[in-house]
């Protein structure tokens, strides 16, 4: 049961253009959900997250928007960078009375930015 | 500060055979949480270790089993090893074990059963 869900693999963008990612989740119990960005060879790094009592965050280039309604999240990139190439998952977490920030992760994905 | 590290970085083992992954946690971390990514799959969570403690558990048999020291590096260990384990095993630190406490991945350990 993939409780979070992302449809796209892939997805490729012009140089200097919006990357809009896309998630969608099931659990109506999370509560807190992520962006990881994750190059070949390394580990996923943090990017942006977002708490169930907001509809938007934004750090610089990166915003996280939420509809509950819809459990869905996306994450725009403007203007999108040839670094910004990498597999993007997409995470969410419940906090069960503070026991364990468990992630379940999408599937990802695989952003390309063409120069 | 250094990160997460994980070693080794690549392992092959076959079927049957027992496995000791190690992972290093971020100075300060008292949380270690162990998550298996199969190829084209996102990462799975495995469990948590909180101040030694097995702190969560994901849906893995007992087969797959944790330690964690006084220094809050972890192990993880997998006995009677199936091709289906072959995966990215990551390790995250974090300072603690809310929602809100990020979680630093390390590189991942390759491992391959034949």
């Amino acid at each position: 049961d993939q409780q979070v869900k992302q449809n796209s693999p892939s997805l490729s963008v012009q140089e200097g253009r919006i990357s809009i990612l896309n998630c969608d989740y099931t659990n109506s119990m999370f509560d807190y959900f992520l962006w990881y960005k994750k190059y070949p060879a390394e580990g996923p790094t943090f990017l942006i997250s977002i708490s169930s009592i907001k509809d938007k965050n934004e750090d610089g280039r990166f915003t996280v928007f939420l509809n509950k309604s819809a459990k869905h999240l996306s994450l725009h990139i403007v203007p999108s960078q040839p670094g910004d190439s990498a597999v993007y998952f997409c995470a969410a977490s419940a906090n069960y009375g503070g026991a364990t920030n468990k992630l379940i992760f999408g599937t990802g994905t695989l952003l390309a930015v063409q120069p | 500060e250094t990160g997460v590290t994980q070693s080794p970085t690549h392992l092959i083992k076959t079927r049957g055979q027992q496995v000791t992954l190690r992972c290093s946690s971020q100075s300060g971390h008292n949380t270690v949480s162990w998550y298996q990514q199969a190829l084209g799959q996102g990462p799975q969570f495995i469990f948590q270790y909180y101040r030694e403690e097995e702190n969560g558990r994901g849906n893995f048999p007992p087969r797959f089993s944790g330690l964690q020291f006084p220094n809050y590096s972890s192990e993880l260990n997998v006995n009677a090893l199936e091709l289906d384990d072959s995966a990215l095993y990551l390790c995250a630190s974090s300072p603690g074990t809310s929602d809100y406490n990020e979680q630093f991945f390390g590189p991942g350990t390759r491992l391959t059963v034949l």
